[in-house]
């Protein structure tokens, strides 16, 4: 069975900080990963996905994340936050041997202060 | 279409109502997908159809759900006697695919708040 456990449902930095968002995922079998963004009454976007390719993870607007099987981890960072990052973010894991859905965390709201 | 395309936006019916929520995924994708994301949660897996076979129906709450996909194309939610439980937003998701690592690109959801 899989399972997304994201610590923390509120995050605040200020605007220039270092973000970073954790999600532990737990998995029977190798993992696909992906975190997502979703700004206020919008679907969610796709911001990188991890395909056993490589370890660290560039995705759009400068995020990135690190798989960490021994930590079973896959965290998301950005060096230095921007007013339009708040948003909320979600961590999803789906099996490699799935039909392709998506067990998704409850959530990190990223709230961006000035 | 250029993404996925939810209607309505907005839902509200009485308790006890049925409602029909519709779904036009990107052309060509085989897979379609319904989550139900209550308010504070993630999204949580409905149902999901490769064409026009429905495979996994696992996630639907109860028998006044359901969901089909005639043409292996646009696909439809349909809930029978709405309950105030069943407030929450509808995601629909396709993907070209059904491999695991195949991205699934999402539609701005169907917000539906049973009164």
């Amino acid at each position: 069975a899989q399972s997304v456990t994201q610590l923390g449902s509120h995050v605040s930095v200020s605007e220039g900080a270092l973000v970073l968002l954790r999600c532990n995922y737990s998995s029977s079998v190798p993992p696909y990963l992906f975190w997502y963004v979703q700004y206020p009454n919008q679907g969610l976007q796709l911001l990188l996905k991890y395909t056993s390719a490589a370890t660290l993870v560039k995705g759009i607007n400068g995020f990135e994340a690190e798989f960490k099987k021994s930590e079973t981890s896959f965290h998301l960072t950005k060096p230095s936050a921007h007013m339009s990052d708040a948003a909320e973010y979600f961590c999803a894991v789906r099996s490699g041997l799935g039909q392709g859905r998506l067990y998704f965390g409850r959530g990190t709201q990223l709230t961006v202060w000035p | 279409g250029a993404g996925v395309s939810q209607s309505p936006r907005y839902k509200v019916a009485k308790r006890g109502q049925d409602v029909a929520l519709r779904c036009d995924p990107i052309s060509g994708h085989v897979s379609l997908f319904w989550y139900q994301q209550a308010l504070g949660q993630g999204p949580e897996f409905l149902t999901y159809f490769q064409n026009e076979a429905q495979l996994d129906k696992s996630g639907l709450p109860s028998d006044r759900f359901f969901a089909e996909r005639p043409e292996g194309s646009v696909s439809t939610l349909k809930i029978q006697r709405t309950q105030q439980e069943d407030s929450a937003v509808y995601l629909c998701a396709s993907s070209l695919a059904r491999l695991g690592d195949t991205e699934a690109f999402f539609g701005q959801g169907t917000r539906l708040t049973v009164v």
